[in-house]
């Protein structure tokens, strides 16, 4: 069965730094988001994706974010400047269309020191 | 502002039981919905899904109900079983700006199946 996979599934970073969160979405998939999940609570929709350009993105998703679909196959979240309040788990979702059920990624764990 | 929300933050039932968890929304315009299970360490699992022009939808141990009116959707499993313990969350799909989708989700409750 085609899932979305992501990698890291955990980075450590230094405050300050800029990290690249990538995503593999399913293959026939044409919308792609970002969601964000820090430690017990909700998960925050960042930014949804579509035709090569952001379609949404919501109030977290500052200018320190960005996204990019490199080639056919990738997709990433890259931070420029890390804050300590950015730890998280990000997970990278897709569908084939936007009202299609969102297939999640297991996650990348971030860790900002 | 607009919100998806969760009457209660944990649930206990016995293994065998049926499970019933609840969630409001509070946009009224909001015409499709989610519910998904996430266990520990993993991302959102897709359990299903109910658009506004239904009431009722059932899949395999898993109905959801939407009532519309006092906008309150409700997932139900039957005969729960260990391997349904985790958070499940609601969660519209909403176009707040009128095209691009989005998720909102709720804040989750934590299903604990006891033996």
């Amino acid at each position: 069965e085609p899932e979305v996979t992501q990698t890291p599934s955990h980075q450590v970073t230094q405050m300050g730094q800029e990290v690249i969160l990538r995503c593999v979405p399913i293959s026939n998939h044409l919308y792609f988001y970002w969601y964000r999940q820090i430690l017990g609570q909700k998960v925050e929709f960042l930014v949804s994706f579509y035709n090569n350009e952001i379609s949404e993105k919501s109030e977290i998703f500052d200018d320190q974010f960005s996204v990019e679909r490199p080639d056919g196959s990738n997709f990433t979240l890259k931070i420029r400047s890390t804050k300590l309040e950015d730890s998280a788990m990000y997970f990278c979702a897709s569908n084939v269309g936007a009202l299609n059920e969102q297939f999640f990624g297991p996650g990348t764990r971030l860790t900002v020191l | 502002g607009e919100s998806v929300g969760l009457h209660l933050p944990t649930l206990s039932v016995q293994e065998g039981d049926n499970s019933i968890i609840n969630c409001a929304y509070s946009n009224s315009a909001s015409d499709y919905f989610i519910w998904y299970k996430q266990e520990s360490g993993k991302g959102p699992q897709f359990i299903i899904d109910i658009r506004s022009n239904m009431d009722k939808r059932q899949g395999q141990r898993v109905t959801v109900l939407l009532n519309k009116t006092v906008k309150h959707l409700s997932l139900q499993i039957a005969a729960t079983q260990p391997g349904d313990s985790a958070v499940y969350f609601c969660a519209e799909n909403i176009a707040p700006s009128g095209s691009a989708r989005q998720l909102t989700f709720g804040s989750g409750t934590q299903l604990t199946v006891l033996p």
